[in-house]
């Protein structure tokens, strides 16, 4: 069963917010949402995560719902070098749901 | 600080060879994982190990075997190589408990023919 549930793809002009939605409807209660992001032929990179509040660094925010069957991730300023594939990741830090299962992700395209 | 590096970038095999892919990370990290990418795919984890002298199947075991003897290598062999194993293969490393982000490694391009 897929533990999240991700669009294929979305554009966004450059300089406008992306938001990035992920849907986690059986997320149980010691399982964190990853976003980790893969630019073309490279390796993933880390992006952000979160258990239930709303966190901000300094690539991402990332929008927990209260009942955290869903989130959002928020690229404020999108640029060209942020197109990418994105992946939205439930696990736990330790035991039986802690390994790393990607799935699909979403194509973002950020255009000029 | 190099992070992951995977060893070789690039390998074409002929089928039925064998071979192994090294993985070593600099950062004292725990947990190592094997993933494979294909076009559409996304990436399926092929084995992972959460520390040294332990391993343990992902998603896509078959046809691989992996060792963990020093907590700083995680190697994945091919014992005898097909066509289907033709792939792009990551590596990552990742701390055991919170503040668990994943680094991964550059790849590595396998083809067999």
């Amino acid at each position: 069963d897929a533990k999240t549930t991700q669009p294929t793809s979305m554009d966004c002009a450059e300089g406008r917010a992306a938001n990035l939605p992920c849907n986690h409807s059986t997320i149980s209660g010691n399982e964190y949402v990853y976003w980790y992001r893969q630019i073309h032929s490279q390796g993933p990179q880390y992006i952000i995560h979160g258990l239930k509040n709303n966190e901000t660094n300094e690539m991402a925010s990332l929008i927990i719902t209260e009942d955290r069957k869903s989130s959002t991730l928020i690229l404020p300023h999108a640029t060209l070098r942020d197109t990418a594939v994105y992946y939205c990741i439930v696990r736990a830090h330790t035991g039986a749901n802690s390994k790393l299962t990607f799935g699909k992700g979403i194509t973002l395209s950020v255009r000029p | 600080n190099a992070g992951v590096t995977q060893t070789p970038k690039f390998r074409v095999l002929k089928t039925g060879q064998s071979m192994t892919l090294l993985c070593a990370q600099d950062m004292n990290h725990e947990y190592m994982y094997w993933y494979r990418q294909d076009p559409g795919m996304g990436l399926r984890l092929i084995h992972y190990s959460v520390g040294e002298g332990t391993t343990a199947k992902g998603e896509v075991p078959d046809g691989y075997n992996v060792s963990r003897l020093k907590k700083q290598n995680f190697l994945l062999g091919l014992e005898s190589a097909a066509p289907s194993q033709t792939s792009v293969y990551f590596c990552a490393s990742s701390r055991g408990l919170s503040l668990t982000e994943a680094f991964f490694g550059q790849g590595t391009r396998l083809t067999v023919v």
